[in-house]
């Protein structure tokens, strides 16, 4: 079983339409938990860190159960500049050492 | 601020040649990663440096690979011999307190 799981997708949606992700991670150890973008042979960077208190940025919106060991991020308000893909991150800390896990990625096209 | 830079972008070589990765993090972060994507995998930690001190280096795949950091500014990454399943995207980050800013990557293909 893979640490982090994703749905790879890919998942078509046309612009203006709300689009969901989940992540399971299996390390009940883990700490902490992100959402990074990653643009087509670019490199990841951080969409935003996901708390089980839920964590909004504009029309974004990332949730962890800690209980069931799931992650989600929510797009309301599809644009077609979101069309990349979703890597969901969770960190595991060992001591001094700060271990990122990665999912293999959702796929999003957003068409007009 | 400049981020994270990588060299060469692109690298073709053969199997059985050396290939050296560099990549030069963020000024003044002291932690610095090297990651890999294997097409169609997820990406994977490789190994973490604190200033010139590996801190982790579990995910070095074989003794193929040696990372170096001396003097803990620019890393270099060199796999010798390659093998074709070396293959993939190698994604240098640095970190000063929280988050990991990535570099673009080597793609690296071993024919």
């Amino acid at each position: 079983r893979k640490e982090v799981e994703q749905d790879p997708g890919p998942f078509n949606v046309p612009e203006g339409a709300t689009v969901a992700f989940n992540c399971t991670y299996s390390n009940s150890a883990s700490q902490s938990f992100f959402w990074y973008r990653q643009d087509c042979r670019k490199e990841p960077k951080l969409l935003m860190s996901v708390y089980s208190s839920g964590n909004e940025d504009g029309r974004f919106t990332a949730q962890l159960n800690r209980a069931s060991q799931y992650i989600s991020l929510l797009i309301r308000d599809s644009k077609l500049s979101d069309s990349a893909t979703y890597l969901c991150v969770v960190i595991i800390n060992a001591g001094n050492n700060r271990k990122l896990i990665w999912g293999l990625g959702t796929s999003l096209a957003v068409n007009p | 601020e400049a981020g994270v830079t990588q060299f060469p972008s692109h690298s073709v070589i053969e199997k059985g040649q050396t290939v050296t990765l560099r990549c030069d993090p963020i000024s003044g972060h002291d932690n610095l990663y090297w990651y890999r994507r294997v097409m169609g995998k997820e990406i994977k930690f490789l190994l973490h440096f604190v200033k010139e001190s590996k801190q982790d280096e579990s995910g070095m795949p074989n003794n193929r690979f040696l990372a170096e950091r001396t003097g803990g500014t620019y890393s270099t990454l060199k796999v010798q011999p390659a093998e074709l399943e070396d293959s993939g995207v190698y994604f240098c980050a640095s970190r000063g307190h929280n988050e990991q800013f990535f570099g673009p990557g080597t793609r690296l293909t071993v024919l």
